[in-house]
């Protein structure tokens, strides 16, 4: 049972160059999500879905967009990069009655 | 504007002692809270969590108060063990559990356990 898989684990983009983050979990959650976290700081919400085909902005969507086109996969894309995007890169899932959210292992993301 | 704050960014304590985490919040609509912990190059990992209708939750050393009409809540961890260190971190929820809309974090609070 991996739980929630990121890939890639690391990444260096230049400057509006363009990739996609993927977000994998097995645990038939229906909740999924994209969080940032950034030095001295909390992880913020960016994108998040409560199902298949459905997705919503968080508290800083700005750049980024989001598909969920099946259940267990959440991406999360980057068209053009700034580096203000270069931060650590965290994809969660929860399910309905669970009182936990349960968190990838990170993606660490910079943009020269 | 912070809804959840961590007020300290670290804290020092020795092993075998008690330690006590603090979080505040300011948003009344928020009915769920819940204590994750981080080690480093890791995905944060769930502690504990407590519903607005109660007051406590106990898990093995972990213990969730929270005083509703102060909008604050702690961790306490007893006895602290070397494994304790990490970066612990207060999110909040308007809806049960994690909820359709996601979690509110703090900044987090670094817990060093001295030898």
């Amino acid at each position: 049972n991996a739980g929630v898989t990121q890939t890639p684990k690391f990444r260096v983009l230049k400057t509006g160059q363009s990739m996609t983050l993927l977000c994998a979990q097995d645990m038939n959650h229906e909740y999924m999500y994209w969080y940032r976290q950034d030095p001295g700081m909390g992880l913020r919400l960016i994108h998040y879905s409560v199902g298949e085909g459905t997705t919503a902005k968080g508290e800083v969507p700005d750049g980024y967009n989001v598909s969920r086109l099946k259940k267990q996969n959440f991406l999360l894309g980057l068209e053009s990069a700034a580096p203000s995007q270069t931060s650590v890169y965290f994809c969660a899932s929860s399910s309905l009655t669970s009182t936990a959210t349960h968190f990838g292992n990170g993606t660490r993301l910079t943009v020269t | 504007d912070q809804q959840v704050k961590q007020n300290s960014p670290s804290l020092s304590v020795q092993e075998g002692r008690i330690s006590i985490l603090n979080c505040d919040y300011t948003n009344s609509m928020f009915d769920y809270f819940l204590w994750y912990k981080k080690y480093p190059a890791e995905g944060p990992t769930f502690l504990i969590s407590i519903s607005s209708i109660k007051d406590k939750n106990e898990d093995g050393r972990f213990t969730v108060f929270l005083n509703k009409s102060a909008k604050h809540l702690s961790l306490h961890i007893v006895p602290s063990q070397p494994g304790d260190s990490a970066v612990y971190f207060c999110a909040a929820s308007g809806l049960s559990g994690g909820g359709a809309d996601g979690l509110t974090f703090g900044k987090g609070t670094h817990l060093i356990i001295q030898p």
